[in-house]
């Protein structure tokens, strides 16, 4: 089992909708959750952060964690063709706060 | 700018030939890590430091690795003889944990492409 389990898509959503990215880990000692945007041939950017069960809302951006279910989701509202990107799903472990990765959701936004 | 940078941007070698990446964090970050990301896979961690200590190192950084963070500030890796295989993107990032903060921001990378 892979700590850090996403689908990779890809997905592809009309302009408009709402994007659903999931993720689960195995890790139950994990503490802090983040997605990254990945554009092709770019770095990762930090888009989302969240440490607590429950939602957070930033924009058109809401984290989902659920510690229980080892569940966590970003939902993108009102998709736009420039969100179209790899989404990251990363969980912190270790003493050395290190980020450990799924490979990756390829979201693709269609006009 | 205020971001992580780093260089090169694109380094081209030959197998066997040495190579060495420097990473500048966020000015008041003090943590500092080292990733590697190949096509279609997220990024792996490969090592961290915290002010010029490297505190952790991934069973990834063979013996042909090593990082450097001298003053605490910028850090460097190097790889000795390298290996098709260590054809990858290399991103660096720093946090700092000020405030309970985790989060790490990354450098725009360095892509290694061994002939």
């Amino acid at each position: 089992q892979k700590e850090v389990e996403q689908n990779s898509g890809p997905l592809s959503v009309p302009e408009g909708a709402i994007a659903s990215l999931n993720c689960t880990y195995s890790d139950r000692g994990s503490q802090s959750f983040f997605w990254y945007r990945q554009y092709s041939g770019k770095s990762p950017e930090l888009i989302m952060f969240i440490y607590s069960n429950g939602d957070k809302e930033d924009g058109r951006f809401t984290a989902q964690l659920n510690k229980a279910s080892q569940y966590v989701s970003l939902l993108i509202r009102d998709s736009q063709p420039s969100d179209s990107a790899t989404y990251l799903c990363a969980v912190i472990r270790g003493s050395a706060r290190q980020l450990t990765f799924g490979s990756g959701t390829q979201l693709t936004v269609l006009p | 700018d205020t971001g992580v940078s780093q260089n090169p941007r694109h380094k081209i070698t030959k197998r066997g030939q040495n190579v060495t990446f420097r990473c500048d964090p966020i000015s008041e970050h003090n943590r500092l890590y080292w990733y590697r990301q190949t096509l279609g896979q997220g990024p792996e961690f490969l090592t961290y430091f915290q002010n010029e200590a490297q505190l952790e190192k991934s069973r990834l950084l063979s013996d042909r690795f090593s990082a450097e963070r001298p003053k605490g500030s910028f850090s460097t890796l190097e790889i000795q003889r390298t290996e098709q295989g260590d054809s990858a993107m290399y991103l660096c990032a720093s946090s700092t944990e000020a405030g309970g903060a985790y989060e790490q921001y990354f450098g725009p990378g360095t892509r290694l492409t061994v002939t």
